[in-house]
């Protein structure tokens, strides 16, 4: 059982360039979700999905776009990679929309935009 | 946003000791509290969570306190290991989205 899945671990970007973070989960879970994580702050919600087909925005979505075609998969655009969008992206996925139950987290993958 | 706040960005505590990871929240409405550990290159972990209609619960060595009236959180670990040393966060929030704290660092000296 491999859990959440993201690839890739460390990406560099130009300004500009545009690219996709992947997700994937084996559980099961109609709960997935995006966070971006910078230093000194906690984790902040970027776009979150309450099952396939079905996506709606957190607190910072602006320069991502996502979509849930499978149940499984959950990928994060950048649309034009920013400076400010270096960061650590980590997905998430769970049982359910509430928090009560385990939230499952991927590795994270490392962004820096140059 | 959410004001989620810890007291305390860092903590060091002898093994064997107990330890206890503060956290104030701003929003009297939140209806679910979270805590999860973050090891160093690691995805954050899930600890142990807590309804608002609770005021306390316990897992294994850990022990999640709600208090409402103050709109405080705290965890506490039980004969704290070198393997706790971790990032630990609190969250809270409602049906869809959650508020992180920025985290306390905690040190288990050996």
């Amino acid at each position: 059982n491999a859990g959440v899945t993201q690839t890739p671990k460390f990406q560099v970007l130009k300004t500009g360039q545009s690219m996709t973070l992947q997700c994937a989960q084996d559980m099961n879970h109609e709960y997935m979700s995006w966070y971006r994580q910078d230093p000194g702050m906690g984790l902040r919600l970027i776009h979150y999905s309450v099952g396939a087909g079905i996506t709606d925005q957190g607190e910072v979505p602006n320069g991502y776009n996502v979509s849930r075609s499978t149940t499984e998969d959950f990928p994060l655009r950048l649309l034009s990679a920013a400076p400010s969008q270096t960061s650590v992206y980590f997905c998430a996925s769970s049982y359910s929309l509430v928090g009560v139950g385990e939230a499952f987290f991927g590795q994270g993958t490392r962004l820096t935009v140059v | 946003g959410e004001s989620v706040g810890l007291h305390l960005p860092t903590l060091s505590v002898q093994e064997g000791d107990n330890s206890i990871i503060n956290c104030a929240y701003s929003n009297s409405a939140s209806d679910y509290f979270i805590w999860y550990k973050q090891e160093s290159g690691k995805g954050p972990q899930f600890i142990i969570d807590i309804r608002s209609n609770m005021d306390k619960r316990q897992g294994q060595r850990v022990t999640v306190l709600l208090n409402k009236t103050v709109k405080h959180l705290s965890l506490q670990i039980a004969a704290t290991q070198p393997g706790d040393s971790a990032v630990y966060f609190c969250a809270e929030g409602d049906r869809n989205q959650f508020y992180f704290g920025t985290g306390t660092s905690l040190t288990v000296i050996p």
